[in-house]
């Protein structure tokens, strides 16, 4: 089935500083990767998500980047601050209502003030 | 904003007990997912629902796992006979028709005693 890996687990960066995050999929047919922020108890929250059809995506100090060929994509926030200290969550999906979103094992990232 | 609401937020059981967790979904949305979080661990799929049945479901839900949605608004998963390896955060996610975004509760957190 299909697999997300994800790395590094834990991040520490310099506030204003910028953090990659990078994964891997399994499954050639996902066509949709979202990101996801999860504050400690909470849900897990949208922050950007990108289409096999689409190689970047930028949303203010987030992007996104797609290698479809590689089955690889990450994540780059720049001009970090406190409130980005968060676990990030990759994921993968087919891209369909009824489709199930398969997580990477999250990336705990902390901003160093 | 239209949000996706669960209850209880905060389940204690005791093992072998039956317990039911409830999803109210957004109003339009028809296709629905159960999701689980082991404390300090991804987030990972149980089942999607869609028509009245069961879309897709992993090997994590087992026969002791049920879904129903028995009044046209909640949706609900039911745990029939607890063990200390449910404890977990269960996330209920509803999406619409051609979308591809997941909307999460706030999540149940379960403890299995």
């Amino acid at each position: 089935g299909e697999n997300v890996e994800q790395h590094p687990s834990t991040l520490s960066v310099q506030e204003g500083d910028s953090a990659v995050i990078k994964c891997t999929y399994s499954d050639s047919a996902s066509n949709y990767f979202p990101w996801y922020k999860q504050e400690l108890g909470k849900r897990p929250q949208l922050i950007i998500d990108i289409r096999s059809n689409v190689g970047e995506k930028k949303d203010q100090r987030i992007a996104v980047t797609l290698n479809k060929t590689a089955k690889h994509f990450s994540l780059h926030i720049t001009e970090t601050q406190p409130e980005d200290s968060a676990v990030y969550f990759c994921a993968a999906s087919m891209r369909s209502s009824a489709s199930k979103i398969i997580f990477g094992s999250g990336t705990r990232l902390s901003i160093r003030p | 904003e239209p949000e996706v609401t669960q209850t209880p937020s905060h389940q204690v059981t005791q093992m072998g007990q039956e317990v039911i967790l409830r999803c109210v979904p957004i109003s339009n949305h028809l296709y629905f997912y159960w999701y689980r979080q082991i404390l300090g661990q991804k987030v990972e799929f149980l089942v999607s629902f869609y028509n009245n049945e069961i879309s897709e479901k992993s090997e994590i839900f087992d026969d002791q796992f049920s879904v129903e949605r028995p009044d046209g608004s909640n949706f609900t998963l039911k745990i029939r006979s607890t063990k200390l390896e449910d404890s977990a955060m269960y996330f209920c996610a509803t999406t619409g028709v051609f979308q591809n975004e997941q909307f999460f509760g706030p999540g149940t957190r379960l403890t299995v005693l």
